[in-house]
């Protein structure tokens, strides 16, 4: 079983338009996370979920909205994307930074906006 | 503010040479240090950790070491093969706070036969 998981993989779409990418993971952790990657592949945190709570929000535009419906999953929508949203989007989870645990990655999403 | 610096890439060696890869950080409190792996086309993977000063994290044949005295956790491998061609990251948590898991910017590294 894939411990998280993203889809799509791939994600092709036009400016203006709406998206969401779907994240779940069943390791029972308390903590989630999107991460953005750059074409440099520097990573990015955009936000974090600690129980359903926000936790960390950057400073990311606010036509991305995570939302998290329960302990296992955390969304992301993106509304009016835009060309410079292009990018490879990483979902992770862990026990919770408190532990000073480590997270896992899902596979990303490559996010191509045209 | 809290971060990790690393080497900058991209890195090039031959076959069976030896790797170091430089990583230093700047953080307040007692963070936990990891190496992650990015292999082509595929999402990150923990390498290795260390959780506390002077712990030696090890793993297929890759060794780092907690050296809280000089803020550093340098990533070394005796003999690297064309597979361990990935990018490397050097990342932090800490233990006393639902914060974060920052990551450096990344090493490309490229092992030629």
């Amino acid at each position: 079983d894939t411990a998280v998981s993203q889809t799509p993989k791939y994600l092709v779409t036009q400016m203006g338009n709406d998206k969401s990418i779907k994240c779940e993971q069943n390791l029972g952790h308390d903590t989630m996370y999107w991460y953005k990657q750059d074409s440099k592949k520097f990573l990015k945190i955009m936000f974090s979920y600690n129980n359903k709570e926000l936790i960390i929000n950057e400073t990311v535009p606010n036509r991305f909205s995570p939302k998290s419906p329960d302990k296992a999953h955390l969304n992301l929508h993106i509304n009016s994307l835009e060309l410079g949203d292009s990018a490879v989007y990483f979902c992770a989870s862990s026990q919770g930074p408190r532990t000073g645990a480590e997270a896992f990655f899902g596979q990303g999403t490559r996010l191509t906006v045209v | 503010g809290d971060s990790v610096t690393q080497m900058e890439g991209p890195v090039t060696l031959s076959e069976e040479a030896f790797l170091t890869i430089n990583c230093t950080y700047t953080a307040t409190g007692y963070p936990s240090l990891f190496w992650y792996v990015q292999y082509p086309g595929e999402g990150l993977q923990l390498l290795l950790k260390a959780t506390k000063a002077d712990d030696k994290g090890s793993n297929k044949g890759f060794e780092a070491t907690y050296r809280k005295e000089t803020t550093s956790f340098h990533l070394e491998k005796g003999s690297v093969q064309v597979s361990d061609s990935a990018v490397y990251f050097c990342a932090l948590s800490w233990k006393t706070s639902y914060d974060k898991v920052i990551f450096g910017p990344g090493t490309s590294l490229s092992v030629i036969p």
